[in-house]
């Protein structure tokens, strides 16, 4: 089956400046990964998603990023704010209508 | 995003009763249904897979006699939880594919945090 891995685990970073987040997979079959943001006590909320038919798919500070060949993918937050503090955690999937396989989290602190 | 509902949104039990957690889709019709489990400071682990007039289907490890889950509308998937033990104690999410202005995705809810005495 799939196995998502993800780095760093922690990542603190000061405010305005980017975040990178990175994710590796194991089943070439996946096509699908999303990246969901889970606030303390709350379910996760997606935030941006990619297709394997894109290298590249950006919705304002964020960007996300998949290298097919090498089975990675990565999620870019710029100018960052207090309020991009949560835990990140990637997914991957054969399509959006399947289950997912989470990577372990990365708890993201923006610090004023 | 479409939007999916839990309920509870908490629930405290004592051990070995039954506990039914509710995950509606809104504004939208599920076929399937996905029921994930989250322990403190840990990733999301798929539970099973709920297919709404069939039968759901259990990840290796999760045993369908003690997570029952029936799904017998297009919007509502129930998890229960039977015989509840302390160490069931976790934060049981679900999520829902749509499709979207010809686009798939898939929501989650809002989670239900289970504590057992």
């Amino acid at each position: 089956g799939e196995n998502v891995e993800q780095h760093p685990s922690t990542l603190s970073v000061q405010e305005g400046d980017s975040a990178v987040i990175k994710c590796t997979y194991s089943d070439s079959a996946s096509n699908y990964f999303p990246w969901y943001k889970q606030e303390l006590g709350k379910g996760p909320q997606l935030i941006i998603d990619i297709r394997s038919n894109v290298g590249e798919k950006k919705d304002q500070r964020i960007a996300v990023t998949l290298n097919k060949t090498a089975k990675h993918f990565s999620l870019h937050i710029t100018e960052t704010q207090p309020e991009d503090s949560a835990v990140y955690f990637c997914a991957a999937s054969i399509n959006a209508g399947n289950m997912l396989t989470f990577g372990g989290g990365t708890r993201l602190m923006v610090k004023p | 995003g479409a939007v999916v509902s839990q309920h509870p949104s908490w629930v405290i039990c004592k051990s070995g009763t039954s506990v039914k957690i509710e995950c509606r889709s809104l504004d939208f019709q599920a076929t399937t249904m996905f029921w994930y489990r989250q322990f403190p400071k840990q990733s999301l682990m798929l539970m099973a897979t709920s297919n709404e007039g069939s039968k759901a289907t259990y990840e290796q490890g999760v045993e369908k006699d003690k997570f029952l889950i029936n799904h017998a509308s297009l919007t509502l998937s129930t998890l229960t939880v039977t015989s509840a033990h302390p160490e069931d104690s976790s934060f049981y999410i679900c999520s829902a594919p749509t499709r979207q202005e010809g686009t798939d995705t898939q929501y989650f809810g809002p989670g239900t945090r289970l504590t057992v005495l």
